[in-house]
């Protein structure tokens, strides 16, 4: 069975500050990958997605990036965070359109 | 430009009652209509989904009726129970697009006890 981790489960950072947050899949040999961010009580916009090691597409611009460095493992970042950047992380893997989502990561930036 | 709209925004239902939750889409090329279930502090879990070929599927208490004319879907919970309440999304993504789902903003569904 595939298991999908992210990591941390929270953040709690200061604008300005980096922030480098990871999703691992395993199980699973070449998944498309996606980074995803929903705002308290909001719907969930796709940020990235990549579906090879090395090649991550751009969704929307808000100051971030990732990486995919390994086939199970996809990262997302920032060198300075913003008030905006608040909100709920998730990584999502998926066979053509059924996504899994992971447990998330809760961020705060004060 | 919204292109999945959900309604309402909270539903209040009380147990054994079935919950009716709405959706509906502009872009004619969705085709695929998944609707995923998010209780508070985890990530979106798949619930159930439908083609625009079918009108209807359904899966134990869960079920989407289609108008694929009228662009309208929605999801039936029947025998509503208080496991229930959680946030629902309905999202649509044109054919085989790998992941290009579009998401709605969701309707809060309580079932009281």
């Amino acid at each position: 069975a595939q298991t999908i981790h992210q990591w941390p489960v929270a953040e709690i950072k200061a604008v300005g500050s980096p922030l480098s947050l990871g999703c691992t899949i395993k199980g699973k040999s070449s998944p498309n990958l996606y980074w995803y961010w929903q705002a308290t009580g909001g719907t969930l916009q796709q940020l990235f997605y990549s579906i090879t090691v090395g090649q991550v597409e751009s969704v929307v611009q808000l100051n971030l990036s990732a990486s995919r460095p390994k086939d199970d493992q996809f990262i997302l970042s920032t060198e300075k965070l913003l008030l905006s950047h608040s909100g709920f992380y998730l990584c999502a893997w998926g066979p053509q359109n059924t996504l899994y989502f992971g447990a998330g990561t809760r961020l705060s930036v004060l | 430009q919204q292109q999945v709209r959900q309604s309402p925004q909270s539903l209040t239902v009380w147990e054994g009652e079935t919950a009716i939750l709405n959706c509906s889409y502009e872009n004619s090329a969705f085709d695929y209509f998944p609707w995923y279930q998010q209780f508070p502090g985890e990530g979106p879990a798949l619930l159930i989904s439908i083609l625009s070929v079918s009108n209807k599927k359904e899966d134990g208490r869960f079920t989407i009726f289609f108008n694929k004319r009228e662009k309208k879907l929605s999801l039936h919970i029947a025998d509503s129970q208080p496991g229930d309440s959680a946030t629902y999304f309905c999202a649509a993504s044109p054919g085989a697009n790998t992941g290009k789902l579009t998401f709605g903003h969701g309707t809060i569904l309580r079932v009281h006890p």
